[in-house]
């Protein structure tokens, strides 16, 4: 069964931490990995991952996807409270499979 | 180039009623997803649409049902409503199933009383 897994489920962190969130998946015939952001409705799309070992970044977040080992990692560097959200992966064959996310608190 | 547009954004039903949202993606765009969403149950996939087609369906009863239009809108209905079908229900929208970015609408929230 296809799925998507995301660790910790929760993280409650200070101004100026990094923090890295992971996501695990099993999906068949996968075709890419994608991270959103949700503040309080729409989730608002970060990054889309196909090739193993190959960095994204934008500003303070980065992410790379290791096919290798069916995974993936988000990076959030000198967090500020607007990071604060729900951090979605999913891993897509011909629909997405979406995990439960990590909530994300950044305490000032 | 305007977004996904979800409409109602708000809806309060009474059980036992039926209920229809409705979802325009981005021009263009033919593929349309739908998922519901609760406290701790995370995004839940109903259905999909490409091309006027469902192609994947989430494990829902039959009670929730979908279709889409030439020019790509989608539809979701849900009928005879149970107060557990109180969600954020999102729909999201793609060039193409699964292989490219799906870009999120704002969603509908709707609660049944």
């Amino acid at each position: 069964e296809d799925k998507v897994v995301q660790s910790p489920l929760s993280l409650v962190v200070h101004e100026g931490d990094t923090v890295t969130l992971n996501c695990s998946y099993e999906v068949t015939n996968f075709r890419s990995l994608l991270w959103y952001k949700q503040e309080k409705k729409a989730p608002t799309f970060l990054f889309m991952l196909t090739s193993s070992g190959i960095e994204k970044k934008s500003g303070r977040l980065s992410s790379i996807l290791d096919k290798k080992e069916l995974s993936s990692i988000l990076n959030i560097t000198a967090t500020q409270t607007g990071d604060s959200a729900i951090y979605l992966c999913a891993g897509s064959f011909n629909q997405f499979y979406f995990g439960t996310g990590t909530s994300l608190t950044v305490i000032p | 180039k305007a977004g996904v547009t979800q409409t109602p954004r708000y809806l309060i039903k009474t059980r036992g009623q039926q209920v229809t949202l409705s979802c325009s993606p981005i021009s263009g765009h033919r593929s349309v997803s739908w998922y519901q969403q609760t406290p701790g149950q995370g995004l839940q996939f109903l259905f999909e649409y490409f091309s006027e087609t469902q192609r994947n369906k989430g494990n829902f009863p039959g009670r929730f049902s979908g279709r889409q239009f030439s020019n790509s809108r989608s539809e979701m209905n849900v009928s005879t409503l149970e107060l557990g079908d109180s969600a954020l229900y999102l729909c999201a929208s793609s060039l193409d199933p699964g292989g490219t970015e799906a870009f999120f609408g704002q969603g509908t929230r709707l609660t049944v009383v």
